[in-house]
Parts: C-alpha cells; structure tokens; sequence
C-alpha cells in the first residue's frame, strides 16, 4: 500500500507559466509534508515544508497548499525557470517517527525556454 | 559548512559478499537516515540513527544492519548481497529529535552482479 503518491510521472511547462505538481496521502498519522528537488547524481535538497497545522507555506517562487480533509499537497512553482527542471518528490513524516519520511515517485518537471 | 557525504560514491560486488557504506553527516547534526532507492520500488526506509541508537526500522532483512558512532557518523552494512540489493543507497541527516528536513548525500551506487 502506497501511502504517498504522485500520480503524475512527467509534467511540462513554458517558462514564466506556472508549474504545479500534486501528491496525495492516505495515512493519517502524518502531520509534515515536504517536498524534494533531485537532479541527477545527485541527492535530493529539500525544497519546502508545511506543518498540517496549516494549510499554505510560501517562500519566494515556491508555494505548498495543504488539504487535509482530501489528504491532498499541491506544490506551486511561479513562475517557472529552465533550472527548476528537476525530479521533484513529496514526502510525508508524523511526529512520532520524524526521522522516517515516506517519499512518493516523484514527478519530473521540465521547463521549456 | 559541508554538507552530507557518502563513501564510496559508487560499488560493484558479487552476489554473496558483503558490503559497507559510509555516511558523515552536517556537522552538528545528530540524527543519520538511510534509504534504499530503486526505479521499481522508489524510496524505502532503512533505518534511523540517533545518539548512536537506532530510533526506526523498516521492513528489510536482517542482512541489512547499521551503526551510527559517536561522532554521528554512519555505516550500514549489507551481508550476503543478492542481486535485488542493486540500488542507490542515500544517506540523510538532521539536527535532531523531531526534525522533519532531511539533508541528503549524493548517495552510493551499489551494482550487485
């Protein structure tokens, strides 16, 4: 059973547009969120947060919404550059097990010039 | 500051032996994650390591054990490889108890052949 999924495996945008990517949860339990960007050979960097406290974290170009009821996480990209093309993966932690992150597939982005 | 290293970068064993993976965390960091990743299987979690004690397990076989020291630097190691051990091994490390960022390695390459 998956717990975190990321139902779309490639998303491709025009740079300046808007880029958003989707992940959907089924435990209950997790009460963090967290997305990584991976380019390759190399390990994933963390990206951006939200606590299930809330339900939007900004910091710049980089927006995560929250929706607990539908056990939905959106990542917002606005607007997008040709370096945010990248693999990017949602995570999901609960508290009691924070150094345990469930990862979803990912979903590659690329950003066309 | 330096960020997450891993030893070796990249490994070929043969079935039936063993292997070691190095991990030196952020300095300052305390808690060390190990994760497997596969193209079918995605991220799994290995284990986690706080103050040189073992806080989580994932579901792998006992083959598959680790250590953190007193310095929080890690190993795993892997014992009578089969061919299904062939992954990208990352390692992650945070500040400490109920930190949810992971900050990853590039990861070690293991080809089991």
């Amino acid at each position: 059973d998956q717990q975190v999924k990321q139902n779309s495996p490639s998303l491709s945008v025009q740079e300046g547009r808007i880029s958003i990517l989707n992940c959907d949860y089924t435990n209950s339990m997790f009460d963090y969120f967290l997305w990584y960007k991976k380019y390759p050979a190399e390990g994933p960097t963390f990206l951006i947060s939200i606590s299930s406290i809330k339900d939007k974290n900004e910091d710049g170009r980089f927006t995560v919404f929250l929706n607990k009821s539908a056990k939905h996480l959106s990542l917002h990209i606005v607007p997008s550059q040709p370096g945010d093309s990248a693999v990017y993966f949602c995570a999901a932690s609960a508290y009691v097990n924070a150094g345990k992150s469930t990862f979803g597939d990912g979903t590659t982005l690329t950003v066309k010039p | 500051k330096a960020g997450v290293t891993q030893t070796p970068r990249y490994l070929i064993k043969t079935r039936g032996q063993q292997v070691t993976l190095s991990c030196s965390p952020i300095s300052g960091h305390r808690s060390v994650s190990w994760y497997q990743q596969t193209p079918g299987q995605g991220f799994q979690f290995l284990f986690e390591y706080f103050s040189e004690t073992q806080r989580n397990k994932g579901n792998f076989p006992g083959r598959f054990s680790g250590r953190q020291f007193s310095n929080s630097r890690s190993e795993m190691n892997v014992s009578t490889l089969e061919l299904g051990d062939s992954a990208l091994y990352l390692c992650a490390s945070s500040f400490g108890r109920g930190d949810y960022e992971q900050y990853f390695g590039p990861g070690t390459r293991l080809t089991v052949t």
